[in-house]
């Protein structure tokens, strides 16, 4: 059975850098996309990013200045650093595992974010 | 980006009728390959989104088979043939058509 965990520091000072980490169990890291969704009221669900499995990230245009994906292959984690917090990015933050091929694998395919982790919540204050 | 909207915001509904959510995007979601990318996810009250739906009619593993996706291009719509108590909770399309992915504002399903 596939079970992300993130965990994280919960509160975050404006300004500083926001780190996050997705531990995965049952799945490699090294095979699947990797994401990053959050939810806050004001903005609802609002994807972050992905990682793939062989390190290529997609970022949220609206926080790629401030934002890093990677992957620790030794212990298959997802991590996400966030610079220069504010009060905006206060949420919810979940990883999610998405199964997908690509869009140029000869042998196509795509389930969706199947897996997600249960949530860590990140507040935003001084 | 591509802008999803969905409807209702709230779905009041009696047990074993049916109910249905609508969910429009500002651009085609239909790709070259012939599939259309959009998922439908529930989140239940203080639970974790989960995937219902994939490549607009796809069900999920383990979904039963009263939720049903259709729909193509811009227009999209899941159906709950007999509504459950379980099935209460927060409905979101999302596109994964490109990047940023984009989720709907979501829709509250209540039972009456």
């Amino acid at each position: 059975q596939v079970r992300l965990q993130e965990s994280g520091p919960g509160l975050v000072k404006p300004s500083e850098t926001l780190s996050l980490i997705c531990n995965v169990s049952g799945d490699s890291v090294t095979s699947d996309y990797w994401s990053w969704v959050r939810q806050s009221p004001a903005k609802g669900l609002e994807w972050i990013g992905y990682m793939t499995h062989s390190g290529v990230t997609k970022l949220n245009p609206s926080l790629k200045s401030r934002l890093t994906i990677s992957l620790d292959t030794s212990k298959n984690q997802v991590s996400l650093k966030l610079t220069s917090v504010s009060a905006a990015d206060t949420a919810v933050y979940f990883c999610a595992r998405v199964r997908w091929s690509g869009w140029y694998s000869r042998n196509h395919y795509y389930y969706g974010m199947d897996v997600w982790g249960q949530g860590t919540t990140v507040t935003v204050s001084s | 980006d591509i802008v999803m909207t969905q409807s209702p915001l709230f779905l009041p509904v009696t047990p074993g009728e049916p109910a249905s959510i609508s969910c429009r995007s500002t651009q085609s979601l239909l790709h070259s390959n012939g599939n259309n990318y959009l998922d439908w996810y529930l989140q239940k009250p203080g639970q974790s989104p989960q995937v219902l739906i994939y490549l607009g009619s796809k069900r999920a593993s383990g979904v039963p088979d009263r939720f049903s996706g259709t729909g193509s291009g811009t227009d999209f719509t899941l159906k709950i043939s007999r509504v459950e108590p379980e099935d209460v909770g927060v409905y979101y399309c999302m596109q994964a058509l490109q990047t940023p992915r984009s989720f709907g504002g979501g829709t509250k399903l209540e039972i009456k």
